[in-house]
């Protein structure tokens, strides 16, 4: 399983754009990257994902360099309720049953007014 | 749809006893994974079962942990005798295939 690495907190002001990056430098080449967020007393909630390239949702962006060994996640605007922890993970998303992620130590996000 | 339902929310039990913990899958997702938060371990995988069969039971800490899927829905994780150490956050989330998972709101166990 490719290890991530990212930064074990960030702060950031209400209304600016925070970037989380991470590093896997040994990802394999059915592996995708995916990004959960956990407030406290609840259970990881999917954010984003992707293969290469650039993804956007209603929430986040997502930002994969070419050689894939490293991405980055991309809060537009960050409120207080952004305040959470954030896990990059990858994993095999090429199979029709579903393989095991092994979450990190993940980012802790605080923003403040 | 419901989402991932886990019982009880909270439990409270004394050393040495039975402790059940309950997921119901969503419909149609076909993999389980039970995992375990503790400040000090972060999350850890506990186990995960593809189509009702476990698949990785590496992360099952000892014997006294057990977990079971008696149908497609439904999973059970046990532990028996229950200890101090036990005491955690349990939570399952299951998947249709990929690995964009869908948590439950967890069990908070605590052993006394």
């Amino acid at each position: 399983l490719a290890k991530t690495t990212q930064p074990i907190s960030m702060d950031s002001y209400e209304g600016q754009e925070v970037n989380i990056t991470c590093s896997h430098n040994n990802i394999a080449t059915n592996d995708y990257i995916t990004w959960y967020q956990q407030f406290p007393s609840q259970g990881p909630r999917f954010i984003i994902q992707g293969y290469k390239t650039k993804v956007t949702n209603e929430v986040a962006s997502l930002f994969i360099p070419a050689d894939r060994k490293s991405s980055t996640l991309s809060l537009p605007r960050v409120s207080l309720s952004d305040t959470a922890v954030y896990y990059c993970l990858v994993g095999d998303g090429n199979t029709g049953t579903a393989s095991k992620l092994t979450f990190g130590t993940g980012t802790r996000l605080q923003v403040t007014l | 749809d419901a989402g991932v339902i886990q019982s009880p929310r909270h439990e409270v039990t004394e050393m040495g006893q039975e402790v059940t913990l309950r997921c119901k899958l969503i419909s149609g997702h076909n993999s389980l994974f039970w995992y375990r938060q503790t400040m000090m371990r972060g999350l850890e995988l506990l186990i995960y079962f593809n189509n009702n069969v476990p698949i990785d039971d590496s992360g099952m800490p000892e014997d006294r942990f057990s977990a079971k899927m008696p149908n497609a829905s439904f999973s059970t994780l046990k532990i028996q005798p229950s200890e101090p150490r036990d005491s955690a956050v349990y939570f399952c989330a299951s998947t249709e295939g990929s690995i964009g998972y869908t948590f439950g709101s967890g069990t908070r166990l605590t052993v006394v």
